[in-house]
Formats: C-alpha cells, structure tokens, sequence
C-alpha cells in the first residue's frame, strides 16, 4: 500500500507485480516531464521522460502516463523487481521557467519498496 | 560518454576549512548545474551554468562558489560552511537552452559531505 505523512510516500509492492507511482503538478505551462530513479547513495538516473503533446510513451518494462487536464502523470513500472527498489522522483519543466533554461521543478519522491 | 563525473566521493570538513567539488561531463553539453540534496527530500537547484557563464543563482549563501573553467568542468568551492550544508551535492549536465533535449538532464553520483 502508499502511505503519506511526514516522512516520504513509500509503496510496497511483491516482485512480479506491476507498480505505478504517482505524481501531481502545478504548472499549466509545463511541458516537458521526466521520471528519476535514485537508489540510495547514488545520483538521480534518468528514467523516462514525456512532452506534452504525448499522454503516453512507453520504454523498456516502464511507461510514463500524463493526464494534462488534471495534471497528473504516473509511472508503470512492469514485473517490478528487488532492483526497482529505490527513490522514484518526478520533474517537470516549463518554456516559461527562469531564463527559458531547462530548470527542473522535482516532486517530492516516493520510495518503492520491492518485496521478495 | 554519457556519464557525469564528480569528486570526490566524500567529504569532510571543518567550519574553517576550504574545499572544492568538482565536477566533469565529456557530452558536449554547455550547461551545468549544482544541486543540493538533504535525506529523502528531492533535488534543490543551487546554480546553473549556460555556456560557461553564470545563469541562475538560487541566492545561494556566498560561501559556496561556483565556477564554469571551460565547457566540461564545473566547481563549486566551499569556505566556512556551517554544519546544516552537510548534504549530498549533485551535479547535472544538459543540452543548452534552444536545443531540443535541454530539459533533459543526466545527474553524476553526488559528493556526501559532512560539515563538523
């Protein structure tokens, strides 16, 4: 289950099966997201990444979902396994963000714990 | 290459010492970012570099220091930091603003560092 409150959001799933993570934005103006993973001790790695002329794009055993009219997008993760286990962050990007440059806006994560 | 590489790995350091990370990406991509990361929150952005200059400043206290030598390195020099900068500091690298993948960015390993 998911559980929120004042340490991160963690989910809990078996191995084998299917995980989604969600994530809430703000900014009507982003247009651009995109999926970290970060296990601890390591830097955030790029997962998967959606513009938002798209609502779906899929990658290996992941697929990025996003609803823009109640701007939300979420990540499926397939067969998750011990290996997915990790800090899942979502990030979004607007044209309109500080000197047009690329700047991220991070959610807050959520911990996927995969069980064996 | 698609790798971004920072060192060192660890560090730490007294409120009087001075220090630098560093940081370097061999993807022929001219802009550059420091973040800083406290346990389980996300990625806060500190600096970012746009063809060697200066583009953002996330008024950022003047003891930390960035600086862009050329197009692949990028420090941040340390003086007098106070032990609530003990944080994981995250480098990132992506295309230039106007290029299609510039929101795209690629994270090094981060430096662990503890300010006694």
């Amino acid at each position: 289950g998911e559980s929120v409150g004042l340490h991160l959001p963690t989910l809990s799933v078996q191995e084998g099966d299917n995980s989604i993570i969600n994530c809430a934005y703000s900014n009507s103006a982003s247009d651009y997201f995109i999926w970290y993973k970060q296990e601890s001790g390591k830097g955030p790695q790029f997962i998967i990444d959606i513009r938002s002329n798209m609502d779906k794009r899929q990658g290996q055993r992941v697929t990025v979902l996003l609803n823009k009219t109640v701007k939300h997008l979420s990540l499926q993760i397939a067969a998750t396994q011990p290996g997915d286990s990790a800090v899942y962050f979502c990030a979004e990007n607007s044209r309109e963000s500080k000197g047009s440059q690329g700047n991220l806006i991070f959610g807050k994560g959520t911990k996927l714990s995969v069980k064996p | 290459d698609t790798e971004v590489t920072q060192t060192p790995k660890h560090l730490v350091m007294g409120m009087t010492n001075k220090k630098s990370l560093k940081c370097e990406q061999h993807m022929g991509h001219r802009a550059m970012y420091w973040y800083k990361q406290k346990a389980k929150k996300p990625p806060e952005l500190m600096f970012v570099y746009s063809y060697e200059k200066l583009s953002i400043n996330e008024s950022v206290p003047s003891r930390f220091s960035p600086e862009c030598p050329n197009s692949s390195l990028l420090n941040l020099h340390l003086h007098a930091l106070q032990p609530e900068d003990s944080a994981l500091y995250l480098c990132a690298s992506s295309h230039a603003p106007g290029f299609r993948l510039s929101s795209q960015q690629f994270f090094g390993p981060g430096t662990r560092l503890t300010v006694l």
